[in-house]
């Protein structure tokens, strides 16, 4: 099993540029989280996806940020614009349980993204 | 909404000696998960408690879940190198949530 792919492994931007992230659940897995890590905040969900539908996206800090599951195996999380203050760890995590999160998080390698 | 609070956020522990992370939440929890991540990576499943009381071992790592379900710990004994990295609990309410972490380096 690849396990959760990441794409790309680093970005570097800058301020105002539109960036996207990309994720590749586990196959089989049927629940996608996003996650942000800084130092100052720590491990935060953004948004979580079950069968492909966003079920909680309480997270997403602003209108900025936009993500979507077009199909079971292809996630994405998009930046529009970009700002210094997003640069962070951006982890995908999958799990294959229906209702949530009592089953394993498997997290993918992460994005490690800079906005200049 | 639920916290979870995690302490000490640094532990600094000479090979060898034990020490112990604690994890407590702000509500009552279905079950808590423990994860460990190494420098540089990303956060790995440990396990996962479910019952109050509930106590599981895994090699030197040894994980409680509280009475209550509102607190957890993990103790490792016998400190190695390989234990590096930081230990997040995450609670599960309606939503997983992450404590800050414990990061942990050793002395050799």
């Amino acid at each position: 099993d690849a396990g959760v792919i990441q794409s790309p492994r680093h970005e570097v931007t800058e301020m105002g540029q539109e960036v996207t992230l990309r994720c590749k659940p586990i196959s089989g897995h049927n629940s996608l989280f996003w996650y942000r890590q800084t130092m100052m905040r720590g491990l935060e969900l953004l948004i979580y996806f079950n069968n492909n539908v966003p079920i909680d996206d309480s997270g997403m800090p602003e209108d900025r940020f936009s993500a979507k599951m077009p199909n079971a195996s292809f996630s994405t999380l998009k930046i529009q614009p970009s700002e210094p203050r997003d640069s962070a760890v951006y982890f995908c995590a999958s799990s294959s349980h229906s209702g949530g999160f009592t089953d394993t998080q498997y997290f993918g390698p992460g994005t490690r993204l800079t906005v200049l | 909404g639920q916290q979870v609070m995690q302490i000490p956020q640094y532990q600094h522990v000479q090979e060898g000696e034990d020490f112990t992370t604690y994890c407590n939440s702000s509500t009552t929890l279905s079950n808590i998960q423990w994860y460990k991540q190494r420098p540089g990576g990303h956060p790995v499943f440990l396990i996962q408690l479910v019952k109050s009381g509930e106590v599981k071992k895994q090699k030197r790592l040894t994980f409680q879940f509280g009475e209550a379900k509102k607190n957890s710990s993990l103790h490792i004994t016998a400190t190695q190198t390989t234990d590096v990295g930081t230990y997040f609990c995450a609670g599960n309410d309606y939503k997983l949530s992450f404590g800050a972490g414990t990061t942990v380096t050793v002395r050799a």
